[in-house]
């Protein structure tokens, strides 16, 4: 299967901080990734979804301004969360969407817990 | 607003067992069906995609398709202590690429 990965996988900073966290597809191009937020014991909650060479088209009520996303390459897309308060701490997943023509699976990275203090 | 219905659970089986978990869906021009399955504190992992009506076995997984209901079921077989976890419907809408998630159903199988 298509593998993705994710850097960090967990990262502590301090309020007011900006993170930056990397999604990579390691084995295909893909030209649409996605980036989830999950706080515990809760589901999957899409943010955005990243088309490589566009712009970000972002969920309902996620700030674009402080989740940056940056997808310019197939195999690399970035969100940036910026201005990092407490309640942004949470488990970022993101994940890729199967080459075009070969079906509309989403494999997902590892995921990256986001800790804010 | 399309819609992807799943029982949260958690659903107790014994080891050995069948698993039955249940997803129903409200769009009815949706193609495409998946099955993902996440442990506590990890991502979601692809177990099984299905695309027409009737049944897809894959070991000891079947996943079950039935368009003009709009459910689609996964069916555990031979259930395992390691089979815990929260299993995910997702939906590919009709419209476009993004898969549409249910909230999952907890799967709790006890030796």
């Amino acid at each position: 299967g298509a593998v993705v990965s994710q850097h960090p996988s967990w990262v502590i900073c301090k309020s007011g901080t900006s993170v930056k966290i990397e999604c990579r597809s390691l084995d295909f191009q893909a030209t649409t990734m996605f980036w989830y937020r999950q706080f515990p014991k809760q589901s999957l909650m899409l943010m955005a979804t990243s088309n490589e060479g566009s712009k970000a088209t972002y969920e309902q009520g996620v700030e674009k301004d402080k989740f940056l996303i940056n997808h310019a390459s197939l195999t690399l897309s970035t969100l940036t969360v910026t201005s990092a308060h407490p309640e942004d701490s949470s488990f970022y997943i993101c994940s890729a969407r199967a080459p075009p023509g070969t079906g509309v699976e989403q494999y997902f990275g590892p995921g990256t817990r986001l800790t804010v203090t | 607003q399309k819609e992807v219905e799943q029982n949260s659970g958690p659903l107790s089986v014994p080891e050995g067992a069948i698993a039955s978990l249940n997803c129903t869906y409200s769009d009815r021009g949706s193609q495409s069906f998946f099955w993902y399955r996440q442990y506590s504190g990890k991502s979601p992992e692809l177990i099984m995609s299905i695309y027409s009506n009737g049944d897809k076995e894959d070991g000891r997984f079947t996943a079950q398709l039935n368009k003009a209901s709009q459910y689609v079921s996964l069916l555990i077989r031979d259930s395992q202590p390691s089979d815990s976890a929260t299993y995910l419907c997702a939906v590919n809408e009709d419209s476009g690429y993004a898969l549409n998630f249910g909230k999952g159903t907890s799967l709790l199988v006890t030796p």
